[in-house]
């Protein structure tokens, strides 16, 4: 595809529902991050992948937060037993180098799937 | 703890005017620094990354200085044009993997 795509793009759940985002980056690219924008807010970072190694996963807000990235490419961020505080709009954007240490990556970002738990 | 300022008011100017934004960060050096276009209900889009050793940079109608002295950037938009009007977002970054994003200036250009 031409970008990066996020699927669903709304999502509701009643708190305690676990749900699944998902993330298809453009195609070849190793990098592949998620962001948590809140209202009003600027992304926050949550996980980062290279291939399919989650090399760091420091934003994660709490265990009930799990990404995966099995083959490298399509991406999942599930969240178990949702609460209202997991309202936000999930970002995904991803990179076609391996690492942006050098300030030269730009990121792409998909749409978003705006979630709001109930 | 790593901490960035952006105006949280919205920035109302008049079309063809010189728009300007500013992002203060503090606690920490970033090595280079990255602007992206938010629009409502869309991802953010890159438009300019500035380096340390870099004081300026250019991009058609834009322009970004960093000063790591000040500890600041300014972001300028030359003759605004009502399509600029949206949400802009800076990012401070180490030479790590993540971005750091500001909250965000909300740009609106009027005829």
């Amino acid at each position: 595809g031409a970008g990066v795509s996020q699927s669903p793009r709304y999502k509701v759940a009643k708190r305690g529902q676990d749900v699944a985002l998902r993330c298809d980056p453009i195609s070849g690219h190793v990098s592949l991050f998620w962001y948590q924008q809140a209202l009003g807010q600027g992304p926050e970072f949550l996980t980062y992948f290279q291939n399919e190694a989650q090399l760091d996963k420091s934003g994660l807000p709490s265990d009930r937060f799990f990404a995966e990235r099995p083959e490298g490419s399509v991406s999942t961020l599930k969240i178990q037993r949702t609460q209202q505080e997991d309202s936000a709009v999930y970002l995904c954007a991803s990179s076609p180098l391996a690492g942006a240490r050098f300030g030269t990556d730009t990121q792409y970002f998909g749409p978003g799937t705006r979630l709001t738990v109930l | 703890s790593q901490k960035i300022e952006q105006n949280s008011e919205a920035l109302n100017i008049q079309e063809g005017k010189t728009a300007t934004l500013t992002c203060n960060y503090t606690n920490y050096s970033p090595a280079y620094l990255q602007w992206y276009r938010q629009d409502p209900g869309r991802g953010p889009v890159f438009l300019l990354l500035i380096r340390e050793n870099e004081k300026e940079k250019r991009k058609e109608r834009l322009k970004v200085t960093f000063d790591t002295t000040l500890k600041q950037s300014l972001f300028h938009i030359t003759a605004s044009q009502p399509a600029d009007s949206a949400t802009y977002l800076c990012a401070p970054s180490e030479n790590t993997d993540k971005l750091i994003f500001g909250t965000g200036t909300r740009l609106q250009v009027f005829p």
